[in-house]
């Protein structure tokens, strides 16, 4: 059974780099776009962006300017990293699989999310 | 962006109701389009994908139809389970964007 777990500091001041890591076990991360996808407190659902494992990303152009998403196939981990972070990136965050292959696409293993918290 | 718009917003129904909810793309996006389940502190739940294919160990009682703009999630007769948000998400183009939700409530 996959399973996907963030870590990550849950508060960050203003103008920061937000940084988490999402650890995927009981599967490779290898043929899947590993995705970051957030959620503001009592909001609906945004997607952040993906890795693919062989290094290619492609990011929610809202935030394409401040996000990157690297992977580490060795460890099985992925991360992500959003610079100048304000109140507005308050959110939860989820670290998910999908899978893209005609005619299948969805996301079907989703990490339990992580609140960030971005405050002085 | 694809702009995908969902209605009802939120809905209360009954134990062994019908419910449909509605999806509309900004534009077509053939027959690329999930549903998703959220409950409270929970991460969301995959229900369907491609429009009408159900995930393995879904119950059946949840359906999908639709292509081009205009979707529909239909719970045939609602659980009390069943009690959550539901999110529509396009997959046919970048940046993969969601429906705004319906959350479903006990009447």
């Amino acid at each position: 059974q996959v399973q996907l777990q963030e870590s990550g500091r849950g508060l960050v001041e203003p103008s920061e780099t937000l940084s988490l890591t999402c650890t995927v076990s009981g599967g490779s991360i290898s043929d899947y776009y590993w995705t970051w996808i957030r959620q503001p407190p009592g909001k609906g659902l945004e997607w952040i962006g993906y890795i693919y494992y062989n290094g290619n990303t492609n990011y929610n152009p809202s935030l394409k300017s401040r996000v990157t998403i690297s992977v580490d196939t060795s460890n099985n981990q992925f991360s992500l990293k959003l610079s100048s972070v304000t109140a507005a990136d308050t959110a939860v965050y989820y670290c998910t699989r999908r899978v893209a292959i005609r005619p299948r696409y969805y996301f079907d293993y989703w990490g339990q999310g992580t609140l960030v918290t971005v405050s002085s | 962006a694809i702009q995908m718009t969902q209605s009802p917003s939120s809905l209360s129904a009954s134990v062994g109701d019908r419910v449909t909810i509605t999806c509309r793309a900004s534009q077509g996006i053939k027959n690329d389009l999930g549903w998703y389940q959220q409950k409270p502190g929970k991460a969301p739940k995959l229900l369907i994908y491609t429009t009408s294919n159900l995930q393995s160990g879904v119950p059946s009682r949840f359906s999908g139809s639709g292509s081009g703009t205009d979707f529909t999630l239909t719970i045939s007769s609602l659980q009390p389970e069943d009690f959550a948000t539901y999110y529509c998400l396009q997959d046919y183009g970048y940046p993969l964007t969601f429906g705004g939700g319906t959350k479903v409530e006990i009447k």
